[in-house]
C-alpha cells in the first residue's frame, strides 16, 4: 500500500471560483478525516467520515464547504466561492475503526491551495 | 481557547544528545496522545502514541512520557540525528468520548545540529 494519496497537490484559484480536492485513504481504513492547516498553525479539524457517513463536522466547515466519501472509499472536499482566507493546505488522514491502533491517523501529503 | 498548548516554538540540539520536546493539554477529556513530525511540503508523520491509562511508551529512540495530573507530556529522542530536524506536533483526541478528531498544538521545530 502506498499510504494516503491526495490530488492535486497545489491548486491556485481566483477568488470567487469553486474547487474540488480528492483524497484516496489507506486501502482498509474506514476512517477518512479532512484538516486544514495554515501557515504557523498545526493542522485543525474540519470533518471525519467512517465508511460512507459524514459523523462530526467542525464549526470551521462553513456553508461553503461540503465533503463526500460515496461508497466509504475515496473523499472529495469542495470549496464553493472560494476567499482568500481558505488558503492553506488541506490535509486528509485515514484510520481503521477497531483495534490497538485505531486512534492513530495517516496523513496524506496536502493539497495547498492559493486563493488570489 | 488552545487546548493543547507547545510552548518552545523552537529547539536546538547538538547530535547525539537527547531531545526532550514538551506538550500541555487542559481538556480533561482527553484520553489519546499522538507525536507526529513534519518536513516541509509534505504531510505529518505519525511517530508514536500514548493512552491515557499509562504514563510511558517507547519506540526505539522515541519515548512519550504522559504526567496525567499535570496535563502534560514529552517527547524524548536519544540520540538525536540530523535527519530528526522537522516540526513536531503534539495532539490528542477524546476517544471515550466518542470524539475522535485530534487537536493539534502549534508545533515545535527542532533543529539538530551536526
Amino acid at each position: 500500500d502506498t499510504g494516503v494519496s491526495q490530488d492535486p497537490r497545489h491548486k491556485i484559484t481566483k477568488r470567487g471560483q469553486n474547487v474540488t480536492f480528492r483524497c484516496d485513504p489507506i486501502s482498509e481504513h474506514n476512517r477518512l478525516y479532512w484538516y486544514r492547516q495554515t501557515l504557523g498553525q498545526g493542522p485543525e479539524f474540519l470533518t471525519y467520515f467512517q465508511n460512507e457517513a459524514q459523523l462530526e463536522k467542525s464549526r470551521l466547515l462553513s456553508d461553503r464547504f461540503s465533503a463526500e466519501r460515496p461508497k466509504g472509499s475515496f473523499s472529495t472536499l469542495e470549496i464553493q466561492r472560494t476567499e482568500q482566507g481558505d488558503s492553506a493546505m488541506y490535509l486528509c488522514a485515514s484510520s481503521l475503526a477497531a483495534g490497538g491502533t485505531s486512534y492513530e491517523q495517516y496523513f496524506g501529503p496536502g493539497t495547498r491551495l492559493t486563493v488570489t | 481557547d488552545q487546548q493543547v498548548k507547545q510552548n518552545s516554538p523552537s529547539l536546538s540540539v547538538q547530535e547525539g544528545r537527547i531531545s526532550i520536546l514538551n506538550c500541555d493539554y487542559t481538556n480533561s477529556m482527553f484520553d489519546y496522545f499522538l507525536w507526529y513530525k513534519k518536513y516541509p511540503a509534505e504531510g505529518p508523520t505519525f511517530l508514536i502514541s500514548i493512552s491515557s491509562i499509562k504514563d510511558k511508551n517507547e519506540d526505539g529512540r522515541f519515548t512519550v512520557f504522559l504526567n496525567k495530573s499535570a496535563k502534560h507530556l514529552s517527547l524524548h529522542i536519544v540520540p538525536s540525528q540530523p535527519g530528526d530536524s522537522a516540526v513536531y506536533f503534539c495532539a490528542a483526541s477524546a476517544n471515550g468520548a466518542g470524539s475522535y478528531q485530534l487537536t493539534f498544538g502549534k508545533g515545535t521545530k527542532l533543529s539538530v545540529i551536526p
